[in-house]
């Protein structure tokens, strides 16, 4: 079972454009990923953001994390057609060692 | 630093049939864990082990097994396969066993006809 959703579920914008992906999720966690898949393709880690943490960035990536509301943000700024893909998040809770739950991901097209 | 890599890419097998995939991790990492994707069901956790042994097991029949090496090799069998097991079987490893972060491999497309 998923362990929350995704918001939205599909995302189109121009380049250059920012793109806001939500996640949600059910149970208290001790970190959340975010990775992004090509069409048919393996998941590409993004960033991986701790329980005590509120805010992470790397390059064009910033990730937010509320565990008081169990939802996090992934914000890509000025998009590129190469940013094409879909997006998710994924969290592991408590002593389930690297038992990863998805969200449903983010669908996101970048229009040249 | 090579990356997670998984075999065979792609394969084909009939009902009933039965099929094993491979997972080599990272070098220098201990936990591998096997994930299936579908459309329906998007990315749900079938198994990890660490140091060789299962670790934590996902909600799947017992058609599926795996198991792990001296290596961090893995592999992954599903046996009596049936149409709904067409997949992408995707393979992640880790440092240790909970809050590291976890790659993937590109994967291992398996179709059922």
């Amino acid at each position: 079972s998923q362990q929350g959703e995704e918001d939205p579920q599909a995302l189109s914008i121009q380049e250059g454009e920012n793109a806001t992906m939500n996640c949600s999720y059910k149970t208290s966690i001790n970190n959340l990923q975010w990775y992004r898949q090509n069409s048919g393709r393996g998941l590409v880690h993004l960033i991986l953001i701790r329980s005590n943490e509120r805010e992470k960035h790397s390059g064009r990536l910033r990730v937010t994390l509320d565990t008081s509301k169990k939802s996090s943000s992934l914000l890509i700024t000025a998009s590129r057609a190469a940013d094409t893909a879909s997006y998710f998040c994924a969290t592991d809770a408590g002593n389930a060692g690297n038992m990863l739950t998805f969200g449903g991901g983010t669908r996101l097209m970048v229009k040249p | 630093k090579a990356g997670v890599t998984q075999t065979p890419r792609y394969l084909i097998k009939t009902r009933g049939q039965q099929v094993t995939l491979s997972c080599s991790p990272i070098s220098g990492h201990r936990s591998v864990s096997w994930y299936q994707q579908t459309p329906g069901q998007g990315l749900q956790f079938l198994f990890e082990y660490f140091s060789e042994t299962q670790r934590n097991k996902g909600n799947f029949p017992g058609r599926f097994s795996g198991r792990q090496f001296s290596n961090s090799r893995s592999e992954m069998n599903v046996s009596t396969l049936e149409l709904g097991d067409s997949a992408l079987y995707l393979c992640a490893s880790s440092l240790g066993t909970g809050g590291n972060t976890i790659y993937f491999g590109e994967g291992s497309w398996l179709t059922v006809v």
